[in-house]
């Protein structure tokens, strides 16, 4: 049963370009969250979707920023016109409802580590 | 607003010797996590503590909750090279329920020396 899949791993952009950041939750797994850790920091919750819903996106910032988890496919957290602030890794987490229910456990990708030039 | 706060924020040891992380949190919460971190890889889950009294311990890693308190603690014991890594706790926003917001510390970097 393979993981959270994340990609890229690592991805440099410039000043105003756009980073497009993919999630593949584990197998059987409807919750996403994305989450983002900056250096020497513990992880800060940005959003939590379900198949094409966004749920709670209290941490995520109100400008630039946006999430889907749509019918088929990867979640994708999308950033606009990336600044030097917004390198971070970002992590994202899939959980099942089971799981969810029983003990809250989340279980996290490796990351995509975004770079800004 | 909830704030969890882990000390120490570095900690050096010698390989043989104990110690302990402990987690405190500002309100009432009914689930904490540990999560182990190694440098550039992903948050590898160690323990779900869901009640107050609750002790759960994995090799030298054993890890205790007082809801009472809100204080959690991670002791490790004979402390070995492999266990040098950044260790989170967390707690989850949403008391009663989980809708996976967790709160984290800002992680406790442990390097073990021989």
């Amino acid at each position: 049963n393979a993981g959270v899949m994340q990609n890229p791993r690592h991805l440099v952009r410039r000043r105003g370009q756009e980073a497009r950041l993919r999630c593949s939750p584990m197998k059987g797994h409807s919750h996403v969250y994305w989450y983002r850790q900056l250096p020497e920091e513990g992880l800060k919750f940005m959003v939590y979707l379900q198949k094409e819903n966004i749920i709670d996106e209290s941490g995520m910032p109100k400008e630039r920023f946006s999430a889907e988890f749509p019918k088929e496919g990867p979640s994708i957290l999308r950033i606009q016109q990336v600044v030097r602030g917004d390198s971070a890794a970002y992590f994202c987490a899939s959980s099942s409802n089971r799981a969810l229910g029983l003990t809250g456990e989340l279980f996290f990708g490796e990351g995509s580590r975004l770079t800004v030039l | 607003e909830l704030k969890v706060e882990q000390n120490p924020l570095f900690l050096s040891m010698q390989e043989g010797k104990n110690y302990t992380i402990y987690c405190n949190y500002s309100t009432t919460s009914d689930r904490l996590y540990w999560y182990r971190q190694d440098p550039g890889k992903s948050l590898e889950s160690l323990f779900v503590l869901l009640s107050n009294g609750a002790v759960k311990q994995e090799g030298r890693l054993m890890a205790s909750l007082d809801t009472k308190a809100r204080l959690s603690t991670l002791h490790i014991t004979a402390a070995v090279h492999d266990l040098s890594a950044t260790y989170f706790c967390a707690v989850d926003a949403n008391y009663g329920g989980s809708q996976g917001n967790l709160i984290f510390g800002k992680g406790t970097k442990l390097s073990v020396k021989p």
